[in-house]
């Protein structure tokens, strides 16, 4: 079955960069695309952008231009997000989530917790 | 940014009754494909989303007939009858037609 873990919580001082990984399991990764979202808890959910496994190209939401870059590893079927810059806006819960074909997030991780603070 | 509203914000419930849930969108959301690819989520709290419908009204794998989704151009609406205690938490709509990709502000279906 589709899998996608998440690495764990972050905890990061502002200024700082983190790398978020998404490794995948049960699906042909390196034809897939992927996506990450943005939550802030209690707050609804923000797409940031979509990278494409086979060649590496990526789209991105003009919002987070600068502040996330998207990679895979397709020997190791892992998606990987970096955020560089953070602040505390930054501070939320981030989501990778496989693209079907059709356009759409069909599986998601669990989400990961990233707090900047000093 | 097309902006996706729904309605309402809180929709409380009780077992084994019927709702539904509006998601308008400022733009019409029809491709130049001639798809609508509007889909609805319900995320449990702590959880992430869970897909139960894509592009307007197709139930994803192992969703039960009791969630259906309907509607053309800006205007959208899940049904769900027959709630049950797993049914409860935030519903969103989401946009894939128009670049970003927009979320709703989210439905937060909860018991009497």
């Amino acid at each position: 079955q589709v899998k996608l873990q998440q690495s764990g919580a972050e905890l990061v001082k502002p200024g700082a960069s983190v790398k978020l990984s998404c490794k995948t399991s049960g699906y042909t990764f390196s034809t897939s695309y992927m996506s990450w979202f943005k939550q802030i808890p209690g707050q609804s959910i923000e797409w940031i952008g979509m990278i494409y496994a086979g060649d590496g190209g990526t789209g991105y939401n003009q919002k987070f231009k600068g502040k996330a870059t998207l990679t895979v590893d397709t020997s190791s079927s892992t998606a990987y997000m970096d955020l560089s810059s953070l602040t505390t806006e930054d501070s939320a819960v981030y989501f990778c989530a496989r693209m079907y074909y059709d356009g759409y997030p069909d599986y998601w991780g669990q989400g990961v917790m990233v707090t900047v603070s000093s | 940014d097309v902006l996706m509203t729904q309605t309402p914000v809180s929709l409380p419930v009780s077992l084994g009754g019927q709702v539904s849930i509006s998601c308008r969108s400022s733009q019409s959301l029809v491709h130049s494909d001639g798809n609508t690819y509007l889909h609805w989520y319900l995320q449990k709290p702590g959880q992430s989303p869970q897909l139960l419908i894509y592009r307007v009204s197709n139930r994803f794998s192992g969703v039960p007939d009791r969630f259906s989704g309907s509607g053309s151009g800006t205007d959208f609406t899940l049904k769900i009858s027959r709630v049950e205690p797993e049914d409860l938490g935030v519903y969103y709509c989401l946009q894939s037609t128009h670049f970003p990709n927009t979320f709703g502000a989210g439905t937060k279906l909860e018991l009497k």
